[in-house]
């Protein structure tokens, strides 16, 4: 069974600091990778997404992936509060199920 | 105004109701889905429309029933639900289900069977 597996955390990191979120999956036959965040009470929202091996930037935002490793991370520099929240990965396997899978997501606390 | 919308926001029903969950997207996509999200457990995925047509089906109880009339709307019929299907209900949509697109999620619905 093809699966996603995150830390639940929390995460606590200080403001102005990198926040390392990582995400396993189980399967070599994935496609893509997506980072969303969800904030409590709300639906997820998307970050980023991924498809190739190596790193991808946007903003404050770094996701990076290494399919040999099965290893999808999100970085965010530069924390502030409003980051905390859950992030979600999801990830798409180009055989079997046609949406997404989830992981449980890591709760992430920037400490002001 | 959102791309994707939910409603009831809120629903809370009795193990002996029959109710609907209605989920409308103006993103002009052509998947839908319906996902699950219970406490502490990873999103649920439950039914994925393509252009109307069922294509999974998740192994969801018949108590569930969803319904997708055309490529803009979806519901899910509920019925003689169970305690622990209390949970948040997360309606999405993506312009195919190829996997390379973003699916976008409506604000929930949480459902409370009592």
């Amino acid at each position: 069974q093809k699966e996603v597996e995150q830390n639940s955390g929390p995460l606590s990191v200080p403001e102005g600091a990198i926040a390392s979120l990582n995400c396993t999956y189980s399967d070599r036959g994935s496609q893509s990778f997506f980072w969303y965040r969800q904030y409590s009470g709300k639906s997820p929202e998307l970050i980023m997404f991924i498809y190739s091996n190596g790193d991808k930037e946007d903003g404050r935002f770094t996701a990076q992936l290494n399919k040999a490793s099965q290893y999808v991370s999100l970085l965010i520099r530069d924390s502030q509060p409003s980051d905390s929240a859950t992030y979600l990965c999801a990830v798409f396997w180009d055989t079997g199920r046609r949406a997404l899978t989830f992981g449980s997501g890591t709760r992430l606390q920037v400490q002001p | 105004e959102t791309g994707v919308t939910q409603t009831p926001r809120h629903l809370v029903m009795g193990m002996t109701n029959k109710k609907s969950l209605k989920c409308e997207q103006h993103l002009g996509h052509n998947a839908m889905y319906w996902y699950k999200q219970s406490a502490k457990k990873p999103l649920e995925l439950m039914f994925v429309y393509s252009l109307e047509e069922r294509v999974e089906n998740n192994s969801v109880p018949s108590r569930f029933s969803p319904e997708c009339p055309n490529s803009s709307h979806l519901f899910l019929h509920l019925h003689t639900l169970q305690p622990e299907d209390s949970a948040l209900y997360l309606c999405a949509s993506s312009q195919d289900t190829g996997g390379a697109d973003t699916i976008y999620f409506g604000e929930g619905s949480w459902l409370t069977v009592v």
